[in-house]
């Protein structure tokens, strides 16, 4: 099946630093990949659709100059949380489409970010 | 928005026991897919049921989806102890193809 890996798992940062969290489609090309948070105990919540080769379309409330998103590739979409700040302690989670427009969407492990 | 929820929101059953789970939705959808998420990891995609489609097997599980009613289940039948996640139903937004909107999730627990 297809696989999708996030980098890193985790990362603890300071207050005002950049966190880049990359996400990779390891066996298929993806034209769509989506950025999702998820707070403790609670659902997915849809932040922003990454289109290779074009400007990311944010969900509403989603500060698009705080989440930056940049899907250079087929393969890879990076996501880095700008000025980081405790509040945005989180669980990251992106999910990729392939190339052939198949409705499903791969989810990777997520990424844990934690704001001190 | 959400597109799907969930119920109920927490299950607790005996391994061996059939688990249901189910999802109402609120637009037109093409399509629903179930998902699981063991605690604090990704989600593993389990089943994607069309809105042409009444049921559908896949091993231990079984989906059914009423689009006259907007609701879908997820059975788990002979439950284990490694099925115990939480469960989610997404829809795609709008109706259309391309973001999926989740439901809250229900947090299923099999004891041994």
């Amino acid at each position: 099946g297809a696989v999708v890996s996030q980098h890193p798992s985790w990362v603890i940062c300071k207050s005002g630093t950049s966190v880049k969290i990359e996400c990779r489609s390891l066996d298929f090309q993806a034209t769509t990949m989506f950025w999702y948070r998820q707070f403790p105990k609670q659902s997915l919540m849809l932040m922003a659709t990454s289109n290779e080769g074009s400007k990311a379309t944010y969900e509403q409330g989603v500060e698009k100059d705080k989440f930056l998103i940049n899907h250079a590739s087929l393969t890879l979409s990076t996501l880095t949380v700008t000025s980081a700040h405790p509040e945005d302690s989180s669980f990251y989670i992106c999910s990729a489409r392939s190339l052939g427009g198949e409705e499903t969407q791969y989810f990777g492990p997520g990424t844990r970010l934690l704001v001190l | 928005s959400q597109q799907g929820e969930e119920d109920p929101q927490a299950l607790s059953i005996q391994e061996g026991e059939n688990a249901t789970m189910n999802c109402s939705y609120k637009t037109s959808i093409n399509n629903l897919q179930w998902y699981r998420q063991n605690s604090g990891r990704g989600l593993v995609h389990l089943i994607l049921i069309r809105s042409n489609e009444r049921e559908k097997h896949s091993g231990r599980l079984r989906v059914t989806l009423d689009t006259s009613k907007k609701s879908s289940s997820l059975l788990i039948t002979a439950s284990r102890a490694a099925d115990t996640a939480s469960y989610f139903c997404a829809g795609p937004k709008g109706g259309s193809q391309g973001n999926l909107i989740f439901g809250k999730g229900t947090k299923l627990s099999v004891k041994p």
